[in-house]
């Protein structure tokens, strides 16, 4: 299977962790990276590979895998940290190589 | 910094055809995947495809028969073309740099940075 699945949504207390999960057999192979969009925005890359943050991406956002599923965790979630989260890898089932994305997660701080 | 910079008509009628060019600046045109993606209005990502400098193209299977991309080396541009547009082709089109990296892990891929995104509305 190609796709990647996400939680719709999740919420968590605001200086609480919590922890977004996207599932695909595609991350047995590739690495996934993750995404935040606010509404009527572009989505910004927060996390990529094992867990690397970009530059202006605050270290509560961290990354990690195992086995056919990759989490996003943020600690200490900030009111400005609400927003929707997308994975996203690379699967190449069927012969075709290609970018797949997870349904997103609608995250919101309480 | 590398900056994305797109552009299209907004507005299409059905059976019409897309067209998108996105415009690269301050950076390196080699060495990465330039990649389209779009999303309809209220709902998630979908990868549409992607070139490298050389041409090298990969699509997704769903809209393969109907997308084409191509890229302009000399203008640092490249370009999305759907045909045969329908309403469920409306939704905010985004260009988007892939960079990727094999190490000890395994493969690497991540899109940044991202255009300013456009509408494209399909409607008669």
């Amino acid at each position: 299977s190609s796709e990647l699945t996400q939680d719709p949504a999740v919420s968590v207390a605001l200086g609480q962790t919590v922890r977004i999960t996207c599932q695909g057999d595609s991350l047995r192979s590739y690495y996934a990276s993750w995404y935040q969009q606010k509404p009527g925005q572009a989505p910004v890359l927060v996390i990529y590979g094992k867990n690397n943050r970009p530059s202006g991406i605050p270290d509560r956002f961290s990354g990690s895998s195992s086995g056919n599923t990759a989490s996003l965790t943020i600690t200490g979630a900030q009111a400005e940290d609400e927003a929707d989260y997308y994975c996203n890898s690379r699967d190449s089932s069927g012969n075709h190589l290609k970018g797949v994305f997870g349904g997103g997660t609608k995250l919101t701080v309480l | 910094q590398v900056q994305l910079q797109q552009w299209g008509a907004g507005l299409l009628k059905p059976s019409e055809t897309l067209s998108l060019t996105c415009a690269v600046y301050g950076g390196s045109f080699s060495g990465y995947y330039w990649s389209w993606i779009r999303q309809p209005p209220g709902k998630g990502l979908e990868w549409i495809g992607e070139i490298n400098h050389s041409g090298s193209t990969n699509y997704n299977p769903s809209l393969k028969s109907r997308v084409t991309i191509s890229v302009d080396t000399s203008k640092n541009q490249f370009s999305l073309k759907l045909s045969s547009v329908t309403a469920a082709d409306t939704a905010v089109y985004y260009c988007a740099r892939r960079d990727y990296y094999y190490d000890s892990s395994g493969y690497i891929n991540w899109f940044d940075p991202w255009g300013q995104g456009t509408l494209v509305t399909v409607s008669s």
